[in-house]
């Protein structure tokens, strides 16, 4: 069964702190996608990584990095330098499938970290 | 700039009347999309999966005859929220894959009250 973990519930930083959002996830593909993204107070989804099963470099996007590992099926997530615009529910999720076509496309949600940065 | 877009944003409805919210994709085709709910403070639940020229496909435990989806274009997905009652206030939100890279952005979503 696919499964998207996100242990922290909330989670409260001062700015400047650095802060890390976990996300374990469970899948029997061998072909998946994890994603992270950000829903401010606004609702909207905003888009911030993508990570295929296949690629394990980590990344990092200015304040940003993400550290994927297989072997503990786990896609962590970092702030450096968190600011109060860094605020807003981060969600960890999941899809299965192929890169080009037959795909479900389908994304299994954690059930969010609430991040606070406080001034 | 947003790729997929969401109208209304927000929708107060009265109890027993229904209330459609549509789905673009904006310069980019989408065979598929997908609608999802959140009720507040929870996460995000794939309601149907939105498909062009044919019928969506729901997710256990959701009324299709409740929650319309209409996909006449490949760049407009709808849903109809019939006979609205309280309890199908919800954010209401559709998301589209905007390929190759399998990348699926969300549209700005949609707060439906139904009083």
């Amino acid at each position: 069964a696919q499964k998207v973990t996100q242990a922290q519930t909330e989670i409260s930083v001062v700015e400047k702190e650095d802060v890390t959002l976990d996300c374990v996830y469970e899948t029997r593909d061998t072909t998946y996608y994890l994603f992270w993204y950000k829903q401010p107070p606004s609702g909207e989804l905003v888009f911030l990584i993508r990570r295929n099963s296949f690629d394990e470099q980590n990344e990092i996007s200015g304040r940003y990095s993400w550290n994927f590992q297989k072997s503990t099926s786990s896609f962590n997530f970092t702030i450096t330098a968190s600011q109060v615009v860094d605020s807003a529910v981060y969600f960890c999720a999941l899809s299965e499938g192929k890169e080009y076509g037959g795909a479900t496309n389908k994304l299994i949600f954690g059930t969010g970290t609430l991040l606070a940065v406080q001034p | 700039g947003a790729v997929v877009s969401q109208h209304p944003s927000r929708v107060i409805c009265k109890s027993g009347t229904s209330v459609k919210i549509e789905c673009r994709s904006l310069d980019f085709q989408a065979t598929t999309m997908f609608w999802y709910r959140q009720f507040p403070k929870q996460s995000l639940m794939l309601m149907a999966t939105s498909n062009e020229g044919s019928k969506a496909t729901y997710e256990q435990g959701v009324e299709k005859d409740k929650f319309l989806i209409n996909h006449a274009s490949l760049t407009l997905s709808t849903l109809t929220v019939t006979s609205a009652h309280p309890e199908d206030s919800s954010f209401y939100i559709c998301s589209a894959r905007k390929g190759p890279g399998n990348t699926i952005y969300f549209g700005e979503g949609s707060w439906l009250t139904v009083v």
